[in-house]
């Protein structure tokens, strides 16, 4: 079981905006980096978010985060079709000594 | 360009062994800490294990420590991880990533799927 929860699914018409939220503790999110990862079907991860808001180059500026005490949020606009994925928060644990990922969210563009 | 290529999956006996070798390329390999990343079929990532760029650290899952081991050799860029005592449990996809200090992972090999059955 995750120590990190997220909705399990979105969704939002095309061109629309839809928030996920990643909620954590202070022993992760709270003193911690997070990252966000999306997975199309059938594929591998990719990095989304890196140190709570920073976007790796080649990732459009229609995907951002935000991070405020023990919680996380990704924030998708202008909602296209290729944007149907799973998508994942991440942050390093200091009690458990380990990495954890959130529950994952599903997102569908109506 | 960097690659990640995991080999080694396939169908093994509940309590038996295999090994997992992970080639990197189109980066300075030993600078980077590299993980190991599982997917059971259906379901979300968990993370396994970590090791340092030199491999004088590693960090273990409680599901998988004693039982899994994380290893590289930096002079053939390949990342290693050694599975024994399979579990039914352990059935996933596993990915390799490239790791950076902050703890994030940019870059993910396509996976190579473990099938732990009788």
């Amino acid at each position: 079981q995750s120590v990190l929860t997220q909705p399990p699914s979105v969704s939002a018409a095309p061109g629309q905006k839809v928030t996920i939220s990643c909620s954590g503790s202070s022993s992760n999110i709270g003193n911690n980096y997070v990252s966000w990862y999306q997975q199309l079907p059938g594929t591998a991860p990719k990095l989304l978010i890196y140190e709570n808001n920073k976007r790796p180059s080649g990732i459009p500026d229609r995907f951002s985060g935000s991070k405020s005490g023990t919680s996380a949020t990704l924030g998708i606009t202008g909602l296209q079709t290729g944007d149907e994925a799973d998508y994942y928060c991440g942050t390093w644990d200091s009690s458990l000594n380990a990495y954890v990922f959130g529950t994952g969210t599903k997102v569908t563009v109506l | 360009e960097v690659q990640l290529l995991e080999s080694g999956g396939g169908l093994v006996q509940p309590g038996g062994s295999l090994r997992l070798p992970c080639a990197a390329s189109g980066f300075t390999f030993n600078i980077y800490p590299m993980s190991w990343v599982r997917q059971a079929p259906g379901k979300g990532l968990e993370w396994v294990s970590a090791i340092s760029g030199s491999g004088g650290s590693t960090n273990y899952a409680d599901s998988v420590k004693g039982r899994f081991t994380i290893s590289r050799d930096n002079s053939k860029n390949t990342l290693y991880l050694q599975m024994n005592s399979l579990r039914a449990e352990d059935t996933a996809v596993y990915y390799c990533a490239r790791t950076v200090r902050g703890w994030y992972f940019d870059y993910w090999g396509q996976g190579t799927l473990v099938t732990v059955s009788s």
